[in-house]
């Protein structure tokens, strides 16, 4: 079955730091890819998405690359704010007969301090 | 305002009761779920509906049971026969997918359930 991987947390960085979360995946045929952002006692917001092979998806600074080659989608942002504290889901997405389903990473929490 | 509202945020139950959780959307979505997230697991699917009057369990429905008579509705019942129920419960909802395109779930704030 489907099934994805993303590196554990916490993760803590300094305002203004390269940030990497690296998710990878297992999947048969052409899955589409996402991230999600859950702020402190909140539900989950889409943050970006990719529907196909090399396909980028961006939002807030965050980037994130389709690479079917290495079968991975790894968060970036070139500098992190402290707003930017909260857990990200890595996740995809595959349409069966039951219709489109998503399959979440167990999530990596980021703490961003002065 | 669309979106999706889940009642109550904090739910205490004693051991043994059932429990029902509210899910609502004025988005027109066709498509509901349910989720259960636990610490360090991540979410994983409890049931999802297509469309009214249809549902389906998900991978871990053990316990769980919902109903769908109308659109914009989706309530989960959490039972005495589920043995470690106290959990975060999201709601999220999508238009219907197809085999083309995805379409984007939106997620509800989520309800804190503990069993006490």
């Amino acid at each position: 079955g489907n099934s994805v991987t993303q590196m554990e947390g916490p993760v803590t960085l300094s305002e203004e730091a390269f940030l990497t979360i690296n998710c990878t995946y297992t999947a048969t045929g052409y899955p589409s890819l996402f991230w999600y952002v859950q702020y402190p006692g909140e539900g989950l917001q889409l943050l970006l998405k990719a529907t196909k092979a090399d396909d980028k998806g961006s939002n807030k600074g965050f980037e994130a690359t389709y690479r079917k080659e290495t079968t991975s989608f790894h968060l970036e942002k070139g500098s992190v704010q402290v707003s930017d504290s909260a857990v990200y889901f890595c996740a995809l997405s595959q349409f069966t007969g039951g219709g489109n389903k998503l399959t979440f990473g167990t999530g990596t929490q980021l703490k961003v301090e002065l | 305002d669309g979106g999706i509202t889940q009642s109550p945020k904090y739910l205490f139950r004693k051991e043994g009761q059932n429990v029902t959780l509210s899910c609502e959307q004025n988005l027109n979505h066709d498509a509901m779920y349910w989720y259960r997230q636990d610490p360090g697991q991540g979410l994983r699917l409890i049931y999802y509906s297509q469309i009214v009057n249809d549902f389906q369990k998900g991978d871990i429905a053990e316990g769980y049971s919902v109903s769908r008579e109308k659109k914009e509705s989706f309530p989960l019942t959490v039972t005495s026969a589920q043995k470690n129920p106290t959990a975060f419960y999201l709601c999220a909802s999508s238009i219907q997918g197809n085999f083309i395109s995805y379409n984007e779930q939106f997620f509800g704030p989520g309800t804190r359930l503990t069993v006490l």
